[in-house]
């Protein structure tokens, strides 16, 4: 399969622990993007990279979150002293820059925060 | 104001019917338009992305409206396997997406 993916898939942690969440882009792919979705709502945009560099993050991104993609390959997002309000899914998604900003998303990190 | 809104539906609808609702845009500025299609506890799936001068992939068809600010996706021949949320998708530096429209096409 040579699409996104994200480990873990499911993730249960007890609040005030730190979590991180890892992605692999499609391997062609220099754009990495993380969202968080909520229950009802569409996809919430967090941050975003072009290639190793952190483009963009959302005012939604509190202290405690931090992402990294160090080589320009896979990326992880870290949470820090979880908070419940931290429960949602975390999805990836990536796109090649100048190709139309079609986004493939992966399969996505359900968080749940007790 | 959130930037982009949708009809949440749900639109329940009969096999072979045909079903159309909209989404609304705020910024004006908004360079390029998707609809992505989500099914239950899954990761959204890019449907079509949508052209100034409309455009077809199938049973799908996609319109925008720049003057007025709006999108709309036509179903045609609805199947089953059409169930899901259909969630619209404005990029001006970054996707925005709305809540979804729901759609239940039933036997």
């Amino acid at each position: 399969d040579t699409g996104v993916s994200q480990d873990p898939r499911h993730k249960i942690t007890k609040r005030g622990q730190n979590v991180t969440f890892r992605c692999d882009p499609i391997s062609e792919h220099n754009r990495l993007y993380w969202y968080r979705q909520t229950l009802g709502q569409g996809p919430e945009f967090l941050t975003y990279f072009q290639n190793e560099a952190q483009l963009e993050k959302s005012r939604l991104l509190s202290d405690r979150f931090s992402a990294e993609r160090p080589k320009g390959s896979f990326s992880t997002l870290e949470i820090q002293r979880t908070e419940q309000g931290d429960s949602a899914m975390y999805l990836c998604a990536s796109s090649l820059a100048d190709a139309g900003d079609e986004q493939y998303f992966g399969p996505g990190t359900r968080l749940t925060v007790t | 104001r959130k930037e982009v809104e949708q009809d949440p539906g749900p639109f329940n609808v009969p096999e072979g019917a045909t079903v159309a609702f909209n989404c609304t845009y705020s910024n004006s500025a908004s360079q390029s338009f998707f609809w992505y299609r989500q099914d239950c506890r899954k990761e959204p799936k890019l449907l079509m992305s949508v052209y100034s001068s409309g455009n077809e992939d199938g049973r799908f068809t996609a319109q925008l409206n720049r003057a007025s600010q709006y999108i709309s996706l036509l179903i045609r021949d609805s199947k089953l396997s059409d169930s899901a949320t259909y969630l619209c998708v404005v990029n001006k530096d970054k996707l925005s997406f709305g809540a979804g429209t729901t759609v239940t096409v039933r036997a």
